[in-house]
């Protein structure tokens, strides 16, 4: 059974660059036309898409953070990367790496998740 | 940038009862909706997608409906484990979005 696993730096100061990894067990990231994404949710809010890695080739931003993303797959590892830069406390959250359900370009809904990572952005 | 509005913001309902909660879409987003349900310091847990579709291992208690800009999750008669916040998802138009939650608690 597929299975994700978040992990980075759990405090990161202002300015400053966040990186997470997902690991993925059970199952190859470069098998089948699947989705990779990060998601986050600060303390008591609600859910935002960061962006998606799709089909081996294409990555999609949010807007929102497009200028400070950047989501890429290690296929030897089997795990997907996410950096952000300029951190802010605005950043503060909890972030989840989940794989689509196999819809065409990635357009998706998310039917396996990993457990989610609190990233806290303080000097 | 899709906007979703859910309602009621809080459901209070009795176990064993049916609950009904809504999403509305700001345009049409043909049936790209997904639900979720997300319990307190859990990962969402994805219930329904293309509005209608139940995910593998979802319970025939758990019903989603609507197409367009107005949508329906359905709990046909409520278990405790049911006592949660459900979201809604629409992934029509990118960036892909989620409504503010629903919570079910218990009345």
């Amino acid at each position: 059974q597929l299975q994700l696993q978040e992990s980075g730096s759990g405090l990161v100061k202002p300015s400053q660059t966040l990186s997470l990894t997902c690991a993925v067990s059970g199952g190859s990231i470069s098998s089948g036309a699947y989705s990779w994404s990060w998601l986050r949710q600060p303390p008591g809010k609600g859910l935002e898409q960061i962006g998606y890695f799709y089909n081996g080739d294409s990555t999609y931003y949010n807007p929102s953070l497009k200028s400070r993303v950047t989501i890429s797959i290690d296929r030897s590892k089997n795990q997907l990367s996410l950096n952000l830069s300029s951190v802010t406390a605005a950043d503060t959250a909890v972030y989840y790496c989940a794989r689509g359900t196999g819809a065409p370009y990635g357009e998706d809904a998310f039917d396996i998740w990993g457990p989610g990572t609190m990233v806290t952005v303080s000097s | 940038e899709i906007v979703l509005t859910q309602s009621p913001a809080t459901l209070s309902v009795s176990p064993g009862e049916r609950a009904t909660l809504s999403c509305r879409a700001s345009q049409s987003i043909s049936t790209n909706l997904a639900w979720y349900q997300q319990k307190h310091g859990q990962a969402p847990r994805l219930l329904i997608y293309g509005a209608s579709t139940k995910a593998t291992g979802i319970p025939a208690r758990f019903s989603g409906s609507g197409s367009g800009a107005q949508f329906t999750l359905t709990i046909s008669s409520l278990q405790s484990e049911d006592f949660a916040v459900y979201y809604c998802q629409q992934y029509n138009n990118w960036p892909f979005t989620f409504g503010p939650g629903t919570t079910v608690d218990i009345k």
